[in-house]
Order: C-alpha cells, then sequence, then structure tokens
C-alpha cells in the first residue's frame, strides 16, 4: 500500500521568514496530494491540494511544487506569521473516493 | 460552507464497553469515512463507506469495529468492546462526487477509554 513519509517533523522559523515541508510518496498510482492544517485539538483544515496533471500551484503566501517522476510534492509558506504555527499534514490518494494516506506531521513554530 | 458535523465532542468509557460514534456527513456527498488520531501521531485510515457498503478498510479495523448508515443521513461507528489503545480522536469525513476529490473532515470525538 500506499506509504507517505514527511520532513522536517519539527520546524521553527523566525516570523517572516519562508517554511518548506517535504514529503515522498511510494505508489505511482497516486494522483491527489492535499495539504491539512491542524491545531491542537481541531479537525485537519485543507489548506492546498494538487493534482497529478499540475506541477505547481500557489494560493496567496502557499504553494505546493509536485515531482511526479521523483514521487515527491512540497509545501512552501511564505511570510510566515505567528498565526501559521501548526501540524501540517501532507497526504496522497489514488482515485476520488478512495482513502487519503496521511504523512508523519510537521509541527511549525513560527517565532515573533 | 457545509460541515461534517460529529457527536459527541468527548465520549469517556470503561474498558469493555461498546460506543458508538455519531456523524452526519454532508448532504451531497457519496464517499463516508472515518479517520482515527492517537495522541501526537498522524491521522489514520481506518474504513471507507460508499453505495451502502464498505469499500476499503486497514488493518485496524477489526471485528471489534462496525459502521452503518442507519437512515440516509447518520454514519456511525461503533466499537464493540473498546480497549485502552482504542483512545484516541476519531474523525469522520466526507467526500463528494465520483471524479471529485474535496474532503471534509467532522470537528472529531475524542474517545478516553478507561
Amino acid at each position: 500500500g500506499e506509504n507517505v513519509e514527511q520532513h522536517p517533523s519539527t520546524l521553527s522559523v523566525q516570523e517572516g521568514d519562508s517554511a518548506v515541508i517535504k514529503c515522498t510518496y511510494s505508489d505511482s498510482a497516486s494522483n491527489y496530494f492535499p495539504w491539512y492544517k491542524q491545531e491542537l485539538g481541531k479537525r485537519p483544515q485543507l489548506i492546498i491540494d494538487i493534482r497529478s496533471n499540475v506541477g505547481e500551484k500557489k494560493d496567496q503566501r502557499i504553494a505546493v511544487t509536485l515531482n511526479k517522476t521523483a514521487k515527491h510534492f512540497s509545501l512552501h509558506i511564505t511570510e510566515t506569521q505567528p498565526e501559521d504555527s501548526a501540524v501540517y499534514f501532507c497526504a496522497a490518494s489514488t482515485a476520488a473516493g478512495n482513502k487519503l494516506t496521511f504523512g508523519g506531521g510537521t509541527r511549525v513554530l513560527v517565532k515573533p | 460552507e457545509p460541515e461534517v458535523t460529529q457527536t459527541p465532542s468527548h465520549q469517556v468509557t470503561q474498558m469493555g464497553q461498546e460506543v458508538i460514534l455519531r456523524c452526519v456527513p454532508i448532504s451531497n456527498h457519496l464517499y463516508f469515512y472515518w479517520y482515527r488520531q492517537i495522541l501526537g501521531q498522524k491521522v489514520e485510515f481506518l474504513v471507507s463507506f460508499y453505495n451502502n457498503e464498505i469499500s476499503e478498510k486497514s488493518e485496524i479495523f477489526d471485528d471489534q469495529f462496525s459502521v452503518e448508515r442507519p437512515d440516509g443521513s447518520n454514519f456511525t461507528l461503533k466499537i464493540r468492546s473498546t480497549k485502552l489503545e482504542d483512545s484516541a480522536m476519531y474523525f469522520c469525513a466526507s467526500s463528494g462526487d465520483r471524479g471529485l476529490f474535496g474532503y471534509t473532515f467532522g470537528s472529531g470525538t475524542r474517545l478516553t477509554v478507561v
């Protein structure tokens, strides 16, 4: 089955700096890659997603890149703010209606 | 914005007791899921449900677990005889029409087995 690895497990950045989180996946059939932000005790909230027919997607300060050949995808947060502090999870899925396989999570701390 | 609703938000139960976790998915969604998150760990898939039957389940989803969609709106997860290691946050999710992604997670039920 699918295996998703996520690095780093913790990331501390200064406010205003960029944060980058990387994920690799094992199943070449995966074609949907969402990123979730989870605050303490809350549900995972989708922040951005990308499908396999696209190499990059951007939404304001957040961008995701996908390299299908290398089977890895990354989340980039620019101009970080204290409210970006949370745990971020990447995930992968092979088709609509199929399960999400999550990475292990990255705890991001943005220091003011 | 439509939401996935879960009840209760927190459930404390004695080891060996049965619990039922309830979810109301988004009304026009077709796929329903249960995920589990042990404190401080990643979100793990338990089961997916489509067209009134289980479409996929993980190794975690053993004979102690069952799911049901009894009335066309609720989607329940039953744990027959709870163990200490079942203590976790349980998230229900739903997703849309065939060919579309867009999972929406509920706010979760924190299950504590004592």
